[in-house]
């Protein structure tokens, strides 16, 4: 079965620096890779996803993520981050028919 | 719009009292999923539904049951909850399949927080 890692609990960066969540996964073929964020009090929201082809994959609100497979990993990035974007970011994976599993969340703090 | 929809969006209720919470999605999709989230665990899957009268269990279906009557119900069932029920709670759904534009991309409800004393 598959597994997913967040290393980070909590980050915390200025606005306007650049932002690295990462993410690594267990499983023995490419599976399918998501973020989603999470605003307060809100649900959850897809980022971005990748499914095969290009490898890094643009998402909404200026966030991208690249799948490194010698790497297992799938981290996320943002040029320059606004205060807006202070949530919590799940990594998830899904490998073939199984179903979908939840990394454990990092919470993102922006300082002005 | 699309959307999932979860009611109530609040709860708070005692030991034993039979609850559910419901879930409506508008996407006619076959796939729909309850899941909890708790500070420091994320989000765990309770139970899931691939279609209409079919229900499986997820990773934490203790206390729980659900029921797929109509494609776009599934409504979340506490016979008798308990303190460690107190959690919120999201509803998921998605199509199923490969090469679906949208499928397997969950679209979420905005959550349901029940607290039980």
């Amino acid at each position: 079965a598959q597994s997913v890692t967040q290393p980070d609990i909590h980050i915390t960066v200025s606005e306007g620096a650049s932002l690295e969540l990462r993410c690594n996964y267990s499983y023995g073929a490419t599976p399918y890779l998501f973020w989603y964020v999470q605003s307060p009090g809100q649900g959850l929201q897809l980022l971005l996803k990748y499914f095969s082809g290009d490898t890094l994959v643009q998402g909404i609100k200026g966030f991208e993520a690249e799948f490194k497979r010698s790497q297992s990993s799938f981290n996320l990035r943002k040029p320059s981050v606004h205060w807006s974007d202070a949530a919590e970011y799940f990594c998830a994976v899904q490998g073939g028919s199984e179903k979908l599993v939840f990394g454990k969340g990092t919470k993102l703090t922006v300082n002005p | 719009e699309a959307q999932v929809t979860q009611n109530p969006r609040y709860l708070i209720t005692v030991t034993g009292k039979k609850l559910t919470v419901t879930c409506s999605q508008n996407m006619n999709h076959e796939y729909m999923s309850w899941y909890r989230q708790d500070p420091g665990l994320g989000l765990r899957q309770i139970y899931y539904s691939m279609n209409v009268e079919v229900t499986d269990k997820g990773d934490v279906p203790e206390g729980y049951k659900v029921s797929r009557k109509e494609k776009r119900n599934f409504p979340l069932i506490l016979e008798s909850p308990s303190p460690n029920q107190t959690s919120l709670y999201f509803c998921a759904s998605t199509l199923l399949g490969t090469g679906v534009d949208g499928a397997n991309v969950l679209t979420f409800g905005a959550g349901s927080r029940l607290t039980v004393l």
